[in-house]
């Protein structure tokens, strides 16, 4: 089955220790988002990549970072987690960069601890 | 920026009855509305969609309605079951040219068997 896979599942690290979250695609398409989601708020969006293009949204910390090799993987990249970064972490794919006809695909997410 | 809000926060049925969720948004050029379901500890999946230039869509126990002039569109969802429990997410495109996804707080279900 196409699909969106995070790695790992659950992750726990330490306060001010460099953590990446991995995301991989089978639907090639060409947006990847990164959602953070908390205690089942709204996905608040981090940044996505159109292709190679790189959006970050404006009140995205500067602690957060992207990275997309190729058309399948993505990372996200948060260089000193603080307590307050403890979140539900999505990846989510879209065909386009459209809203329209164009809706989310979701992974399972990584849940991630600081400690 | 574009804005859409959702009501209720929480929504508590009896296993069989019908529940109605409802999402206003600002941007009249709005022209896509997807509903989310999160069940606990999964992943945000499409359950319905609608565009903008019908009224109404069904698909078996769920529908979805849309009102234009009134900038408000409504999940139903009828013969309610346990499973239905879940968090549910209205969004609609943003103000940017509609090339983001704006997502309304949520709705918390819960279906009492």
């Amino acid at each position: 089955d196409a699909m969106v896979i995070q790695n790992p599942r659950y992750q726990v690290t330490q306060f001010g220790k460099p953590v990446t979250l991995s995301c991989s695609q089978t639907l090639n398409h060409n947006v990847m988002y990164w959602y953070q989601q908390k205690s089942s708020q709204a996905p608040k969006l981090l940044f996505h990549y159109y292709d190679k293009d790189f959006n970050n949204e404006a009140d995205t910390p500067d602690n957060f970072q992207s990275r997309r090799p190729n058309t399948s993987f993505c990372f996200l990249d948060i260089r000193s987690p603080g307590l307050g970064d403890a979140a539900m972490y999505l990846c989510a794919t879209s065909r386009d960069l459209r809203v329209l006809n164009s809706p989310l695909h979701f992974g399972n997410g990584t849940r991630l601890t600081v400690t | 920026g574009e804005n859409v809000e959702q009501h209720p926060s929480t929504l508590s049925v009896q296993e069989g009855d019908s529940a109605v969720i409802k999402c206003t948004y600002s941007d009249s050029a709005s022209n896509y509305f997807p509903w989310y379901k999160q069940e606990l500890g999964k992943r945000p999946q499409l359950i319905i969609d609608i565009r903008s230039n019908v009224g109404e869509k069904k698909d078996q126990r769920i529908a979805v309605t849309l009102n234009k002039t009134a900038k408000h569109f409504s999940l139903h969802i009828t013969e309610t079951q346990p499973e239905d429990s879940a968090v549910y997410f209205c969004a609609a495109p943003g103000e940017d040219g509609g090339f983001k996804t704006i997502f309304g707080a949520g709705t918390r279900l819960f279906v009492k068997a």
